[in-house]
């Protein structure tokens, strides 16, 4: 099944404790982009990447980092969590934009 | 810059009513138009899509048209039930160009309730 997974779906962490949520697609997909959506602001993509080792700033990237050595696997790791990081985070997968976006599940991250 | 106005919510309806959820965009050029649906609990699906002007997007009994005259990419359905109560975004995809990211672009999302 075609499909983006992300992983965990749920985590509580305290403020400063490094923690990374993995993104992983199974469609050969070039391209590849996190989100954050929190209420009255919808979502809002933090970093993307256009290929292998090719990643850039999104409209959110402070606090965030991003790393694509693998094509299928797309981690966001958060270097010091802060309670403004509080929020629902997805992965996207697309092969070409127009073609529309496939979506992993979710993390939502609560900091302490 | 782009941008993507969708008609605030909650919008509740009863069991087979008709549909509509506005959405009106700004952008240079043509973008992709999308629909996503968020049921409670879960991630983001696509609904349907349109790439070019006065295409219909269509899926589940939804139904959207891409107007470029109007901007606007209104998702309809003729006879809602109580399972279509979600969360719909509407949003685009800015036209691939150099240095472009392929970043969607999103309404703020209308919540659906159908009661039965």
């Amino acid at each position: 099944e075609a499909q983006v997974t992300q992983n965990p779906r749920y985590l509580i962490t305290v403020t400063g404790k490094k923690l990374t949520v993995t993104c992983s697609q199974n469609m050969n997909h070039e391209y590849m982009s996190w989100y954050r959506q929190d209420p009255g602001l919808g979502l809002r993509q933090i970093y993307y990447s256009m290929n292998v080792e090719v990643t850039d700033k999104g409209d959110v990237p402070e606090g965030y980092k991003v790393s694509r050595k693998e094509k299928r696997n797309f981690p966001l790791i958060l270097e010091s969590p802060s309670p403004n990081q509080t929020s629902l985070y997805f992965c996207a997968s697309s092969k070409e934009g127009f073609y529309g976006y496939t979506f992993g599940s979710g993390t939502r991250l609560t900091v302490v | 810059g782009n941008s993507v106005t969708q008609m605030e919510g909650p919008v509740t309806l009863s069991e087979e009513a008709f549909l509509t959820i506005n959405c009106t965009y700004t952008a240079t050029g043509y973008p992709s138009l999308f629909w996503y649906v968020q049921y409670p609990g879960e991630g983001l699906q696509l609904l349907l899509k349109a790439t070019k002007a006065d295409d219909k997007g269509s899926n589940k009994g939804f139904e959207a048209t891409y107007r470029k005259e109007t901007t606007s990419f209104h998702l309809e359905k003729g006879s809602v039930q109580v399972s279509d109560s979600a969360v719909y975004f509407c949003a685009l995809s800015e036209p691939f160009n150099a240095g472009n990211n392929r970043k969607l672009i999103w309404g703020l999302g209308t919540s659906l309730a159908v009661n039965p």
